[in-house]
């Protein structure tokens, strides 16, 4: 079945830093979405990748989805305290039947 | 709007007793998810309805664990009987259509451990 992976599994970085977490399916994809999910709290939708190599950003945040739709990666420039958490990636598969969200990367931002 | 609303916040109950959890989706939402979510097995999908009808029941982890939805504004998840194993955090979601631009919409969860 559909397996979605993300690397790497925890992340801790120095305030001002920046961070990678990166998220890779074992099949194509028809499109990627990617959640937060603060201590405590619950995942909150942050944007919908779609299109083949497509690029989207938020501020600090670019989201990229690969060439081939099996991967993706979000990148926070210069990380904050308020970045705190964990960050999940999801996919459809291209049948529209699997959306299934990778195990997360919890990242901790040391002030 | 509301969000989706989940009772209780947080429960603490014994080994053997029956739990119900209890699910208000967004109003409009076709599309309703039941998920767990432990430290060891990240969030796993559980089971989800599309117009109050189960259509993939497949991570429901055993005759324990029973879903229903009544109608589209309700929807409960039951543990009978309960077990140490069933602690984790239980989260709702929900969403308007299945496909590409979709975008599912979490309740708060709630924290069952059961001792």
């Amino acid at each position: 079945g559909q397996q979605v992976m993300q690397i790497p599994q925890y992340q801790h970085v120095q305030e001002g830093e920046d961070f990678t977490t990166y998220c890779n399916s074992s099949t194509t994809l028809s499109n990627i979405q990617w959640y937060k999910q603060r201590p405590g709290g619950h995942p909150v939708f942050l944007i919908q990748l779609v299109k083949s190599g497509e690029v989207k950003k938020q501020k600090r945040l670019t989201f990229q989805f690969g060439e081939a739709k099996k991967n993706s990666s979000l990148h926070i420039t210069a990380t904050q305290t308020t970045d705190v958490g964990t960050y999940f990636c999801a996919g459809l598969d291209n049948y529209g039947q699997n959306f299934v969200f990778g195990p997360g990367t919890r990242l901790s931002v040391l002030p | 709007d509301a969000g989706v609303i989940q009772s209780p916040r947080h429960e603490v109950t014994e080994m053997g007793q029956e739990v119900t959890l209890r699910c208000k989706p967004i109003s409009g939402h076709d599309y309703l998810f039941w998920y767990r979510q432990t430290m060891m097995r990240g969030l796993e999908l559980l089971i989800y309805f599309n117009n109050n009808v189960p259509i993939d029941d497949s991570g429901m982890p055993e005759d324990r664990f029973s879903a229903k939805m009544p109608n589209a504004s309700f929807s409960t998840l039951k543990i009978q009987p309960s077990e140490p194993r069933d602690s984790a955090v239980y989260f709702c979601a929900s969403t308007r259509w299945w496909g590409s631009g979709n975008t599912i919409y979490f309740g708060e969860g709630s924290w069952l451990t059961v001792v």
